[in-house]
């Protein structure tokens, strides 16, 4: 079974630069999630999706940072004007969601390392 | 307050020896979920066991092993047998309540370095 897609792996813009991150979930997960991961420190949510609706929204940066999930199927998240406080690692997850309703163990994927010069 | 608490930035063992890495967390809600994860330097965030908070038994997957202290609010991750291969970032997690519709929260982790 194929994990967690994301691309690209690395990225290095300009601050006030606009970057995208594409994610495409392990088939069948309903639940997707975007987490930042500032050097140092243990993933944060940004986001969590379920189909194509947001779950959980309460700590994505809404004046620069913006993510869909048309279709329920793979996401895109943007940042748009890049900050240096935005160097981080973006990490896409995904999950079940279980006869019961319950959400599943969520399994990441590889990662977009952006540096913000 | 910190929810997941990591005290060990870095730890050593020599290969093929057990290691222990801790973690405490803090909650009030009687429904919970403990992960460990595992982030060798290539990025990924590896699922390596989960611990519910109503389970009866230590969780168990091959070398891994949960020490799940209920009263202690502590649910460490022993390593038996470390390999080279196990040199990396451990972070613990949970989540809050049954559904699993509230975030994972992260503990800031524990470096693992494992020495022929």
């Amino acid at each position: 079974e194929a994990g967690v897609a994301q691309s690209p792996r690395y990225k290095i813009i300009e601050k006030r630069q606009s970057v995208a991150f594409w994610c495409n979930p392990i088939s069948g997960h309903a639940t997707l999630y975007w987490y930042q991961q500032i050097l140092g420190q243990g993933p944060k949510l940004l986001i969590q999706f379920q189909n194509n609706g947001v779950v959980d929204d309460s700590q994505l940066p809404k004046d620069r940072f913006s993510a869909e999930r048309l279709k329920g199927v793979d996401s895109t998240l943007k940042i748009q004007p890049a900050k240096l406080e935005d160097s981080a690692v973006y990490l896409c997850a995904s999950s079940l969601v279980n006869l019961a309703g319950y959400t599943d163990t969520q399994y990441f994927g590889p990662g977009t390392r952006l540096t913000v010069l | 307050a910190q929810k997941i608490t990591q005290t060990q930035p870095g730890m050593f063992v020599q290969e093929k020896e057990a290691v222990t890495l801790d973690c405490t967390y803090d909650t009030s809600d009687p429904s919970y979920g403990l992960f460990w994860y595992k982030q060798p330097s290539s990025g990924e965030m590896i699922f390596l066991i989960y611990q519910g908070s109503y389970d009866q038994q230590n969780a168990t997957e091959g070398r891994y092993s949960l020490n799940f202290q209920k009263a202690r609010k502590s649910a460490n991750l022993v390593i038996s047998a470390s390999q080279l291969g196990d040199s990396a970032m451990y972070f613990c997690a949970m989540r809050e309540g049954y559904s699993g519709n509230t975030p994972l929260v992260f503990g800031k982790g524990t470096r693992l370095s494992v020495i022929a």
